[in-house]
């Protein structure tokens, strides 16, 4: 089954310490997305990546940091310096930037910092 | 920056009944993209439709239609014959049709309207 996975579903993270969260997909997308979503609120942009090894910035990518060394994979490290991390991370992706902008989501990962 | 704004966090509907969402928009560009997205008690996000900013023909899906003004940039969302499946929490979104190449590419949502179905 083509999709994107999002693992783990829950994390709990002791305050300082540096986690990542995986995201995956099989539908041979060129776009990759990562949001945060807080109690409340819609989704905010937090980095995305148009092909391998780039990727630029969203609206709050302070405290966090992203790689994408595969076009299959788009992990999202919170580090220390995230002052809140705790809320619902979810991951998207789209075909390619310019041609369908339609985004499909991943089931999303809660993080709570202890 | 663009902005899209749900004015109503939540709305009520009896089951069979048609209800609307509202959603409004700011921008200063000419092409772009809207999108409804529906998140259940899952927290998953799903695709309810979409409308291309050129398209004057209003998109529609099954159940589900759009009302788009692009001049007044409004973006309402009509659910007809609403079932209990519909029960979530309905986003409106925004993309840009321009790639800034360096800026924030990708969607600007609003802050969701939650819809309940009386049975």
């Amino acid at each position: 089954d083509g999709g994107i996975t999002q693992s783990p579903k829950y994390l709990f993270r002791k305050e300082g310490q540096n986690v990542t969260l995986s995201c995956e997909q099989n539908l041979n997308h060129d776009a990759m997305y990562w949001y945060r979503q807080d109690p409340g609120q819609g989704l905010r942009l937090i980095y995305y990546s148009q092909i391998v090894n780039d990727f630029q910035k969203g609206d709050i990518a302070e405290g966090y940091s992203v790689s994408r060394e595969k076009k299959e994979s788009f992990p999202l490290t919170v580090t220390s310096a995230q002052k809140n991390p705790t809320a619902f991370y979810l991951c998207a992706s789209s075909i390619a930037e310019g041609i369908t902008d339609t985004q499909y989501f991943g089931p999303g990962t809660r993080l709570t910092v202890l | 920056a663009q902005t899209v704004t749900q004015s109503q966090p939540e709305m009520s509907v009896q089951e069979a009944e048609t209800v609307t969402l509202s959603c409004t928009y700011d921008t200063s560009e000419s092409d772009y993209y809207l999108f409804w997205y529906k998140q259940p008690p899952s927290r998953q996000m799903i695709l309810v439709i979409r409308q291309e900013a050129y398209k004057q023909q209003n998109a529609t899906e099954n159940r589900f239609s759009v009302n788009f003004q692009k001049a007044a940039k409004s973006f309402s969302l009509k659910i007809s014959d609403s079932q209990l499946g519909d029960a979530a929490m309905y986003f409106c979104a925004y993309r840009s049709g321009i790639y800034s190449g360096g800026g924030a590419d990708g969607l600007t949502f609003g802050k969701g309207t939650h819809l309940i179905i009386q049975p």
